[in-house]
């Protein structure tokens, strides 16, 4: 079936350190591939996405690049800030047909310190 | 362009009561999903609605059901709730036949407690 895969949390990082969420899918098609974020007490918002292999989905100074490879969707920024403490979700969906269901991860929680 | 908007933001019920949660998609959206989120999980898909019909259902019992109007709005209805009914319930559109329909946009969610 479909799936996905994330580090478990929380990550604690301080402010300007680098991050890395990791993300592995498994899918049976050609899925396209998101990060969602979820600040406390509100809905998800979309962060980036990246639609076939190779591509790298990019915002805020957050990146993760498709890797068929290694069936991989990482989430990485270069100096994260209080203000990203969040959680963050990885999510795949299969389009066929005009069926888009998204599948997500369990959801990495991020805390950053100053 | 106003986004996904969902109502109430908060509810409170008891065991076997039925709840009624509403959807306003995002402007130019014609399909509806939600998701149900449990505490420190991730969403789950429960269906996804399009020109008025259910076109997809995750795995959820049939005490889950919803509707589509003719302006693309949605609701949610859960009878004889249960005390594992308490979550987070996001609604997401988005715009399948136009090349891009694999991105959806939630709203703000609806948080449920079951007493």
């Amino acid at each position: 079936g479909n799936s996905v895969t994330q580090m478990e949390g929380p990550v604690t990082l301080s402010e300007e350190a680098f991050l890395t969420i990791n993300c592995t899918y498994t899918a049976t098609g050609y899925p396209s591939l998101f990060w969602y974020v979820q600040y406390p007490g509100e809905g998800l918002q979309l962060l980036l996405k990246a639609t076939k292999a190779d591509d790298k989905g990019s915002n805020k100074g957050f990146e993760a690049t498709y890797r068929k490879e290694t069936t991989s969707f990482h989430l990485e920024k270069g100096s994260v800030q209080v203000s990203d403490s969040a959680v963050y979700f990885c999510a795949l969906v299969l389009v066929s047909g005009g069926y888009n269901k998204l599948i997500f991860g369990a959801g990495t929680r991020l805390a950053v310190h100053p | 362009d106003a986004g996904v908007t969902q109502s109430p933001t908060h509810l409170i019920k008891t065991r076997g009561q039925q709840v009624t949660l509403r959807c306003s998609p995002k402007s130019g959206h014609d399909t509806v999903s939600w998701y149900q989120q449990a505490l420190g999980q991730g969403p789950q898909f429960i269906f996804q609605y399009y020109e008025e019909e259910e076109r997809q259902r995750g795995n959820f019992p049939d005490r889950f059901s919803g509707h589509q109007f003719p302006n693309y709005s949605s609701e949610l209805n859960v009878n004889a709730l249960l005390l594992g009914d308490s979550a987070l319930y996001l609604c997401a559109s988005s715009l399948v036949l136009a090349g891009g329909g694999d991105t959806q946009y939630f709203g703000p969610g609806t948080r449920l407690t079951v007493l």
